[in-house]
This record gives C-alpha cells, structure tokens and sequence, in this order.
C-alpha cells in the first residue's frame, strides 16, 4: 500500500498557527477514524501527539489539535514555538488490518 | 511507566538475517490491551511500520516485507523480536520498537529509543 501524502515542510513565526496535512484513500484515512500524529525530533524516538484524529495523549499541550475531511486528515499547531520544530508524521489504520505512514512533513519555526 | 528497548547488532552483512530483541519494562507483554510492532527509519526517510504481535503470537506483516519478516514474542521474558532475512543495504535503518493499541485505532503510543542497524559487507 502506497503512503499517505503529507507536504515534505511547512513554516511559521512564533505564535502563529500552521496546518499540516496527510491525505490517503478511503482505504486508511477515509475509511476510519483511526488516523494518529507523531511529533519526531532528530535522534529522539516519534512522540505520539494525536490519536483517533481528534484525541491528545495525557500531557500533550492543547496548542496540538487533529481533524479529518473525507481522506484527509489535518494536524494544526497553534501558538509555535520553537521547540515545535520537528518532523511531524501521519498513520492511519488500513482495511487489510495495517498501519500506514505518511512521509513526513519539517515543520521550520522562523 | 512503560519502557521500550531495542538490542542487537548494529551491523548485519548483505543477505544475512538481521535479529533484533524489544525488552519491555514498567508492564507486562501479555496484556490483552496492545499489540508489540516494530518500526524503521531510513536515514532521511519516513517512517515505515514492519509489522506487530499479539501476546498469543498471532502477527500481522506489512506486505512488502512480509516475505522476509518474522516477530516473535517471548512472554517468559517479557521481549518480543524481529527477524528480517536476505538484507540489502535498503534496510539500513534505525529500528523502533513499540506498543501499539490493541484496538482498530492502531496508534503507537510507547516507543524503544531505536537501535541502528547498517546493512554492509
């Protein structure tokens, strides 16, 4: 199965908001509610950020929201930061029982 | 507090089977709540998911790997491990380890800090 499309970067200044998204098929993305969002900083493992689309991990700052429309989902960072600045993965659930990444996308705070 | 660790060696030579063990610490790998799945990390590429167990044994391969993958679990002592055979230097990659929900939801919510393993003669 081919990998979810995400942007390969996005910028934004401090404390601006930033959108990034992650577009499948109704296959993954689409076809489920199970889409997540993993924040990855250089040399540290992926942090689990979003799950269920729209649902944030006990600890994760409420600056980090998730949304989906039809096969693609969105992730919105609001307020950056500097320490935003990371590559920031899509996964979605598929209907063969896998999950699927996108590519990433580099999120530079300016 | 769950944790992950990755251990193995760091360099395997083409066409051998590159063996890689997950500790699990902080829970146990027979809760009926996840799953145990491996992930790789080409260098200056994405994120790519293996494949993940169950604690009764049954897997689940991403398909383009599925020929050469095998993850095993040992709840004994509380590791699972991966196996990839014929490598090439397309494996060369970081390697997590992580706990992955049980449910259809499949998110990753605890991750190994990764374990590098280059494919070279």
């Amino acid at each position: 199965q081919s990998a979810l499309t995400q942007p390969a970067s996005v910028s934004g200044s401090p404390g601006q908001s930033i959108t990034i998204s992650c577009t499948g098929t109704s296959s993954d993305v689409g076809g489920y509610n199970y889409v997540s969002w993993y924040q990855k900083h250089p040399g540290i493992a992926p942090k689990l950020i979003i799950h269920d689309v729209t649902n944030r991990p006990s600890g994760v700052s409420n600056r980090f929201s998730g949304s989906k429309s039809g096969n693609t989902a969105s992730l919105t960072i609001s307020g950056l930061q500097a320490e935003d600045e990371a590559d920031y993965y899509c996964s979605s659930y598929t209907g063969s029982s896998n999950v699927v990444f996108g590519g990433g996308t580099k999120l530079t705070v300016l | 507090q769950v944790q992950l660790q990755e251990s193995g060696p760091g360099l395997v030579k083409p066409s051998q089977t590159l063996s890689l063990t997950c500790t699990v610490s902080g829970g146990s790998i027979s809760s009926d709540d996840y799953y145990w799945s491996w992930i790789r990390q080409p260098a200056g590429k994405g994120l790519e998911w293996i494949g993940r167990i169950y604690t009764s044994g049954s897997t689940k391969y991403d398909p383009s790997l599925k020929s050469r993958v095998t993850i095993s679990v040992d709840t004994s002592k509380n590791h699972f491990s991966l196996k990839l055979s014929s490598v090439t230097a397309a494996d060369t990659a970081v390697y997590y380890c992580a706990r992955e929900s049980y449910s259809s939801s499949s998110y990753l919510d605890y991750w190994g800090q990764g374990a590098l393993v280059t494919v070279s003669s």
